[in-house]
């Protein structure tokens, strides 16, 4: 059964550190990996999808990498600010598993100005 | 370009009640999941619907039931509401089987 980590549970930096969130699974047989993003009661917004035969992906001052084989990703944020405080989420989709997605818990990021 | 809809955006109900909630696809996509994300977790995989078919099931008991249409809209169904059902569902849309999800504003379902 495919399980997800996400190192640490809570973070809070000052405005414009660079940092980095963890994300680990058990599974290495994966699809792909997605990154999400989550404000306080609100749905998901999708950040960065990472294929397989993938390293990395970046967009804007994110960039996300996978190193499959050890079950490890990370998401960098550059230049933190305050709208980047939410709760950022991992999750695997399996190679024999479809659409199912499977979560981490989180990282909840605070940005103080 | 419109986003995943979801219907209705907040709820509550009884116990022992039935709740039917509601998602919209972005158009052009064909395949549609549900998830249940209980307060301070990671979302947890219930259905999900691949032209009309299902897919996959997660480890949900048989109170909750779904269906896509044929405009691949889809419905979640729970029966017999517990306490425990009381969370955040949130549907997900994606072209096809295994690519790239985006999900909707959720429906916060709170069952007294």
């Amino acid at each position: 059964k495919q399980e997800v980590t996400q190192i640490p549970a809570a973070l809070s930096v000052p405005e414009g550190e660079n940092l980095v969130l963890n994300c680990s699974f058990t599974d290495s047989a994966i699809y792909n990996l997605q990154w999400f993003r989550q404000d306080p009661g609100k749905g998901l917004t999708s950040l960065l999808l990472i294929q397989s035969s993938q390293r990395e992906q970046t967009s804007g001052r994110l960039n996300a990498s996978l190193d499959k084989s050890s079950g490890r990703s990370t998401l960098y944020i550059a230049a933190s600010q305050p709208g980047d405080s939410a709760t950022y989420l991992c999750a695997v989709r399996g190679e024999t598993s479809g659409s199912r997605l499977t979560f981490g818990e989180g990282t909840q990021l605070t940005v103080n100005p | 370009d419109a986003g995943v809809t979801q219907s209705p955006t907040h709820l509550i109900k009884t116990r022992g009640q039935h709740v039917t909630l509601r998602c919209s696809p972005i158009s052009g996509h064909k395949s549609v999941s549900w998830y249940q994300q209980v307060l301070g977790q990671g979302p947890q995989f219930i259905f999900q619907y691949y032209e009309k078919e299902e897919r996959g099931r997660g480890n949900f008991p048989d109170r909750f039931s779904a269906r896509q249409f044929p405009n691949y809209s889809s419905e979640l169904n729970v029966n017999a509401l517990l306490l425990g059902d009381s969370a955040l569902y949130l549907c997900a849309s994606s072209v096809s089987y295994a690519t790239e999800a985006f999900f909707g504003q959720g429906t916060r379902l709170t069952v007294v």
